[in-house]
């Protein structure tokens, strides 16, 4: 069974501090995600990556940077927390397999900034 | 620009009777779809999916219909059980983008006795 994990369910922090979450997979998984998910706008992806040490945008990296030392880790860090991140963080990890890959995913970390 | 769009954000139905929830994509380059369940509180979980290869899969009570022309696909869920009640995403991707996934917006199903 595939577990992903997310090292906060919920998280409180103020306007401009730092904000590190972390996510680990099990599974020896090649890909790994952050989504944002909002109400009214499904989830959307942040950054993915698909190997150590490599990183791609998504569709809105603006304000987040993420960081991949380890296969099994990949963590998301708002350098400069604001009011409009707050939201609910999922992360994801998936196989290469060439394609058709299925994601699977952490129970997410709900971000409040204040 | 949403290239994924679920345009009912709820659906409410009967126990032991269908449920449908409809998707609707624009990139005609999109040849892999799938669906997600989601609790409050939980990440998404995968459900079903389909290659655009074939029109329908099926798997017990959940079957996802793929209409290539239309753009569109649909997951049925018979009979309804109240344990389906969650926020339904599907999601497309095309092969060589990484598994990168698009999502829908979601539908929230309420599976009523």
């Amino acid at each position: 069974d595939v577990k992903v994990t997310q090292s906060s369910r919920y998280l409180v922090k103020r306007t401009g501090e730092k904000v590190f979450l972390e996510c680990v997979q099990d599974m020896d998984h090649e890909n790994m995600f952050w989504y944002r998910q909002d109400p009214g706008l499904g989830l959307r992806l942040i950054y993915f990556s698909y190997d150590v040490k490599m990183k791609e945008k998504g569709d809105i990296p603006e304000g987040y940077s993420v960081s991949r030392e380890k296969k099994e880790r990949f963590s998301l860090i708002l350098e400069s927390a604001s009011t409009n991140q707050t939201s609910m963080y999922l992360c994801a990890s998936s196989l290469s397999t060439g394609g058709r890959e299925t994601q699977y995913f952490g129970p997410g970390t709900r971000l409040l900034v204040l | 620009d949403q290239q994924v769009k679920q345009n009912s954000p709820s659906l409410s139905v009967q126990e032991g009777r269908i449920s449908i929830l409809n998707c609707d994509y624009t990139n005609s380059m999109f040849d892999y779809f799938l669906w997600y369940k989601k609790y409050p509180a939980e990440g998404p979980t995968f459900l079903i999916s389909i290659s655009s290869i074939k029109d329908k899969n099926e798997d017990g009570r959940f079957t996802v219909f793929l209409n290539k022309s239309a753009k569109h696909l649909s997951l049925h869920i018979v009979p309804s059980q109240p344990g389906d009640s969650a926020v339904y995403f599907c999601a497309a991707s095309r092969t060589g983008t990484a598994s990168k996934l698009t999502f829908g917006t979601g539908t929230r199903l309420q599976v009523t006795l």
